[in-house]
């Protein structure tokens, strides 16, 4: 299995645009994760799916951040407008179980706003 | 708030000798700890987890020491090895769930050949 596959692994944009992230989890798992990682909170959980149905989106740091996940193959994070603060490593991860197994991480996207 | 708090940004040891990397925690709900361990450009990949109805768990050079009257957990690695040397992340979580981890901020290994 090729892993968690997200897309881009580099972002560059410019302040008030639109960013969709990408990511394919692991065929077969029925959870699916959104984390940021940034030196001064470190990983944050933004949002969780089971059988993609958004189950905790409490990490979600403003309405300007929202998640899709339309099949089990494929979710979305985009952020709308897009703002210098919001440059992180966003993270994807996927389990086959919440509270079952270890979550798989995939390579990030480095979202870099100016 | 952090609740999960790893106090040492980086740690340097020697090939062969051994690496300690610690973690606290405030909240005594937590009962599920795991261990992450990242290279650069690369996501977070599990490395051990323990239970806190254990206070050992042992896999290969790995070992994880639970302290729950102290809030503390500790990874062992022996012996250490260059291809360690990576970002090691604590998490915990409530309920023995893994999906909601409280990540800490991370501790740099570097092992020296």
């Amino acid at each position: 299995d090729a892993g968690v596959i997200q897309s881009p692994r580099h972002e560059v944009t410019e302040m008030g645009q639109e960013v969709t992230l990408r990511c394919k989890p692991i065929s077969g798992h029925n959870s699916l994760f959104w984390y940021r990682q940034t030196m001064m909170r470190g990983l944050e959980l933004l949002i969780y799916f089971n059988n993609n149905v958004p189950i905790d989106d409490s990490g979600m740091p403003e309405d300007r951040f929202s998640a899709k996940m339309p099949n089990a193959s494929f979710s979305t994070l985009k952020i709308q407008p897009s703002e210098p603060r919001d440059s992180a490593v966003y993270f994807c991860a996927s389990n086959s179980m919440a509270g079952g197994t270890e979550a798989f991480f995939g390579q990030g996207t480095r979202l870099t706003v100016v | 708030d952090q609740q999960v708090k790893q106090n040492s940004p980086s740690l340097s040891v020697q090939e062969g000798r051994i690496s300690i990397l610690n973690c606290d925690y405030t909240n005594s709900m937590f009962d599920y700890f795991l261990w992450y361990k990242k290279y650069p450009a690369e996501g977070p990949t599990f490395l051990i987890s323990i239970s806190s109805i254990k206070d050992k768990n042992e896999d290969g050079r790995f070992t994880v020491f639970l302290n729950k009257s102290a809030k503390h957990l500790s990874l062992h690695i022996v012996p250490s090895q260059p291809g360690d040397s990576a970002v090691y992340f604590c998490a915990a979580s409530v309920g023995g769930s893994n999906y909601k981890l409280t990540f800490g901020k991370g501790t740099l290994l570097t092992v020296n050949p």
